[in-house]
């Protein structure tokens, strides 16, 4: 079955700085992708960035960028120079087609000035 | 441009009562759409999701049933609400990547009280 696991479940950076979320995933799936979103406040869930997996150059959006690393079935994103507005949950998330998305648990991030 | 509404946006409702929760998307046909529900502080679960009008598939059994009685419109109801379902409820739509690959977009959610 497929599973999504992020393990840090906070993390805090200062603001201008970098940090990296990790999440690693269990399938045996050859064709699918990785999302992550990120949740504010609000509460609305807004996509941030997209892997697909045959692709083996990471994906990069503006101060997001991704580390896929397939074989270890790892999907790390890390956010450059952090303002205060990145601070919220971020879920990494799997689909391997079937109309299914698999959410990780989330990693809340801080953003301290 | 797509978008996506959700009301109400909150809602506190006495256990036994009756729910419904809408969904509408504007800007595209016959999309895919979802129901999560979340719990304080956790992730998101998927209740059901629909890939046409009258087409329906629940992937938890509970207490609380979905309907789309037209392309763009999803709706999340319940006879009798219990304590356990509050919590907060997304709807999503799906845009087709490729070779049968989605991604989702979210509504702003509706968060509900049982009382």
């Amino acid at each position: 079955a497929q599973t999504v696991t992020q393990s840090q479940p906070e993390m805090s950076v200062q603001e201008a700085e970098t940090v990296t979320l990790s999440c690693t995933y269990d399938t045996s799936e050859s064709d699918y992708y990785l999302f992550w979103y990120k949740q504010p406040p609000s509460r609305q869930m807004i996509l941030v960035i997209r892997q697909e997996a045959y692709k083996q150059q990471n994906a990069t959006e503006n101060r997001f960028s991704v580390n896929f690393q397939k074989a270890a079935k790892s999907f790390s994103l890390k956010i450059s120079d952090s303002q205060l507005g990145d601070a919220a949950m971020y879920f990494c998330a799997y689909e391997w087609g079937y109309n299914k998305l698999i959410f990780g648990a989330g990693t809340r991030l801080a953003v301290h000035p | 441009s797509q978008t996506i509404h959700q009301w109400p946006a909150t809602l506190v409702q006495p256990v036994g009562s009756p729910l419904s929760l809408e969904c509408t998307v504007e800007g595209t046909s016959n999309p895919n759409l979802y129901w999560y529900r979340q719990a304080a502080g956790r992730g998101l679960q998927l209740l059901f999701y629909s890939v046409g009008i009258g087409q329906i598939s629940s992937e938890v059994p509970q207490n609380l049933s979905a309907s789309r009685p037209q392309d763009r419109q999803f709706i999340l109801s319940s006879k009798k609400l219990l304590l356990s379902d509050s919590g907060f409820y997304l709807c999503a739509w799906s845009a087709l990547l490729d070779r049968g690959h989605y991604e989702q977009y979210f509504g702003p959610g509706t968060r509900l009280t049982v009382t």
